[in-house]
């Protein structure tokens, strides 16, 4: 299995500000995954993040917004930006390794 | 990407039962996986039914996977009060790209 950490675990921020999430894999990877996850529901896939490369961003997510960076095989960012209430979500990273798919503790961020 | 379906949504049991969790999807696969989550926490990676594969096990977890009609099922045996958790299945197209669709998840409470 793969071993992924995630900073901060959770954060409190004000409405209009951004916040960038980090994710560390413990090995090299090719993909990395941005997921959402928003109170009591299932996880949304906003992006996939590969090195050298701008992401891909799914339907109903823009760079923008969800800005992401993939500097190197085991790093990446989330950058949350201008943010409101509705972005109040728990925000989850996860890399992939022999077709298993792990994932980090996620950020728990609350947007007041 | 259509998310599949969990059922049933809640499920509660007596400590010692067998929790059954049913999961459908729409489009061909890969891979599914399943996953478990703690109150809000990161998701757990269970394991791995590939599609050309009927049944898996895994300790107390038994899945099986019947690409005819979209479906797959979790078996936990002899449960436990920390078995307590959401459950999600997740599918990877027959694409290879690794994303990853989720179900609704089901939430199982174990009575101890």
């Amino acid at each position: 299995s793969a071993v992924i950490s995630q900073k901060p675990s959770r954060d409190i921020c004000q409405r209009g500000t951004s916040l960038t999430i980090q994710c560390q894999v413990d090995s090299q990877v090719t993909m990395m995954f941005w997921y959402r996850q928003q109170p009591g529901q299932s996880l949304t896939l906003i992006a996939t993040a590969n090195q050298g490369s701008e992401a891909t961003y799914e339907s109903g997510f823009v760079i923008d917004k969800f800005p992401i960076s993939r500097p190197n095989l085991t790093f990446s960012t989330l950058t949350v930006s201008n943010m409101s209430p509705e972005d109040s979500s728990i925000y989850l990273c996860s890399a992939a390794r022999d077709n298993e798919q792990f994932f980090g503790p996620g950020t728990r961020l609350t947007v007041l | 990407s259509q998310q599949g379906e969990e059922d049933p949504q809640a499920l509660s049991i007596q400590e010692g039962e067998n929790a059954t969790m049913n999961c459908s999807y729409k489009t061909s696969i890969n891979n599914l996986q399943w996953y478990r989550q703690n109150s809000g926490r990161g998701l757990v990676h269970l394991i791995l039914i590939r599609s050309n594969e009927r049944e898996k096990h895994s300790g107390r977890l038994r899945v099986t996977l019947d690409t005819s009609k979209k479906s797959s099922s979790l078996l936990i045996t002899a449960s436990r009060a920390a078995d307590t958790a959401s459950y999600f299945c997740a599918t990877d197209s027959s694409f290879g790209n690794e994303k990853l669709t989720f179900g609704t998840g089901t939430r199982l409470t174990i009575i101890p």
